[in-house]
């Protein structure tokens, strides 16, 4: 079975802090994926990366940044959190071409007051 | 820009009902079309859809799709309480790897 694990499942951080939000998957997954979801917007895409070292933005990229070093590994970065930020956060990953099912990690409930 | 849109946004049933939820969408170059059950956490994948007309089943759920009026319909008979979750609806293109995903729906099954 696909794992992929996100570091922590709930967090509170403080405006203007910078927050690292960290995503693990064990399946060799060359694409991996994080979105927020909000009451009333669904599952939006902030960032993706499909190789170590490439990104590419997603619908929603301001105030974020992401990092992938290792193939496994994908942090998505607050530079400076605000409140609007506050919000679910999901890892995903999946294969590279034609293989579109993505796989999802439990989630980060980030609050920032 | 692709476009996922996903009714009714919530639906309250008693258990052993039958629902229908439903999810159109507008995409360049379709691909595929997934449906997601996400409980308190993690959305876990139900089904992949990429051909009109073909019933796709697992136990008590089942979808299909019809490319051609751009919806696909995901039932549930016999509802449980277990059932309980908000099901999402994500359409893929061809070229790619984003799913584009809709609001989703969130099913209550009262006992």
């Amino acid at each position: 079975d696909v794992k992929v694990t996100q570091s922590s499942r709930y967090l509170v951080k403080r405006t203007g802090e910078k927050v690292f939000l960290e995503c693990v998957q064990d399946m060799d997954h060359e694409n991996m994926f994080w979105y927020r979801q909000d009451p009333g917007l669904g599952l939006r895409l902030i960032y993706f990366s499909y190789d170590v070292k490439m990104k590419e933005k997603g619908d929603i990229p301001e105030g974020y940044s992401v990092s992938r070093e290792k193939k496994e590994r994908f942090s998505l970065i607050l530079e400076s959190a605000s409140t609007n930020q506050t919000s679910m956060y999901l890892c995903a990953s999946s294969l590279l071409f034609g293989r579109e099912t993505q796989y999802f990690g439990p989630g980060t409930r980030l609050l920032v007051l | 820009e692709d476009k996922v849109v996903q009714s009714p946004l919530s639906l309250v049933v008693h258990e052993g009902d039958t629902v229908t939820l439903n999810c159109s969408y507008e995409v360049t170059n379709f691909r595929s079309l997934l449906w997601y059950k996400q409980e308190k956490k993690a959305p876990t994948f139900l089904f992949m859809l990429t051909s009109s007309g073909i019933e796709k089943k697992s136990g008590r759920l089942s979808s299909i799709l019809d490319k051609k009026e751009l919806f696909s319909i995901l039932n549930i008979t016999a509802t449980q309480t277990g059932d309980s979750a908000v099901y999402l609806c994500a359409v893929a293109p061809t070229s790619g790897s984003r799913l584009t995903f809709g609001e989703g729906t969130q099913l209550t099954v009262n006992p």
